[in-house]
């Protein structure tokens, strides 16, 4: 079964940085570019950042370009995202999701929640 | 503001018919077959429903189809059931550096 499973999410004071984690099993992961979304507490989904199957090609939306980093260990079969100079409206849930081809996002974990307040 | 236009409810009753729409632009929607659904119920994460428009995943029922005219793409839920009831996202594949992948604002479905 393909799974997708998130942790790192904490409350962070605004300034503050944190790395979340997305663990990938019941697939090759490094066969598969992978996708961090979000969606904040009531509202719609927000494409974060997209990292190619071999980490060499990056992609963020202008929200968090230049405060974001996603990274992946295919030994570990893992995708990050390293999150710096939090804002409050970053507080969100957020989701990974394996790009099944085609710009599909196919499955999505269960989200970790990351609120940013002081 | 999100890229692609949803309208923010629609409502049927069970064994009837509804069209979401998803109305983006020449950039996304109308530029490329790169549209997707998704069905989110309450608590949960999103599913894949349509994938390039109008291809089903394995496991979705045939009630649910996708189809596209120029820059507006549609989902159709046939012979609604209660267990539809949930938030419908779009989305679109866009092209751009930083915009490489774009979300409607979402649908609520009601099923009366």
């Amino acid at each position: 079964e393909v799974q997708l499973v998130e942790s790192g999410g904490v409350v962070v004071q605004p300034g503050g940085s944190l790395r979340l984690s997305c663990a990938a099993s019941g697939f090759t992961f490094d066969d598969y570019a992978m996708h961090w979304v979000r969606q904040a507490p009531g509202k719609g989904l927000e494409w974060v950042s997209l990292i190619s199957w071999d980490g060499g090609s990056t992609y963020y939306a202008d929200s968090v370009k230049g405060r974001f980093t996603i990274s992946r260990d295919n030994s570990k079969n893992s995708l990050y995202l390293q999150m710096n100079s939090l804002r409050a409206e970053d507080t969100a849930l957020y989701y990974c999701a394996k790009d099944s081809s085609s710009w599909m996002f196919d499955p999505w974990g269960q989200g970790t929640l990351v609120t940013v307040s002081s | 503001q999100s890229a692609l236009t949803q309208p923010r409810s629609v409502s049927g009753s069970p064994g009837q018919s509804v069209t979401i729409s998803c109305t983006g632009t020449s950039s996304d929607v109308g530029g490329y077959n790169y549209v997707s659904w998704y069905q989110q119920h309450p608590g949960k994460a999103p599913k894949l429903m349509i994938y390039d428009v109008s291809k089903r995943p394995s496991g979705v029922p045939d009630r649910f189809s996708g189809s596209k005219s120029g820059n507006t793409a549609s989902l159709t839920i046939s012979g609604l059931q209660a267990e539809d009831e949930a938030d419908y996202y779009c989305c679109s594949y866009a092209g751009s550096y930083t915009s490489i992948v774009v979300f409607g604002g979402g649908t609520k479905l009601t099923v009366l």
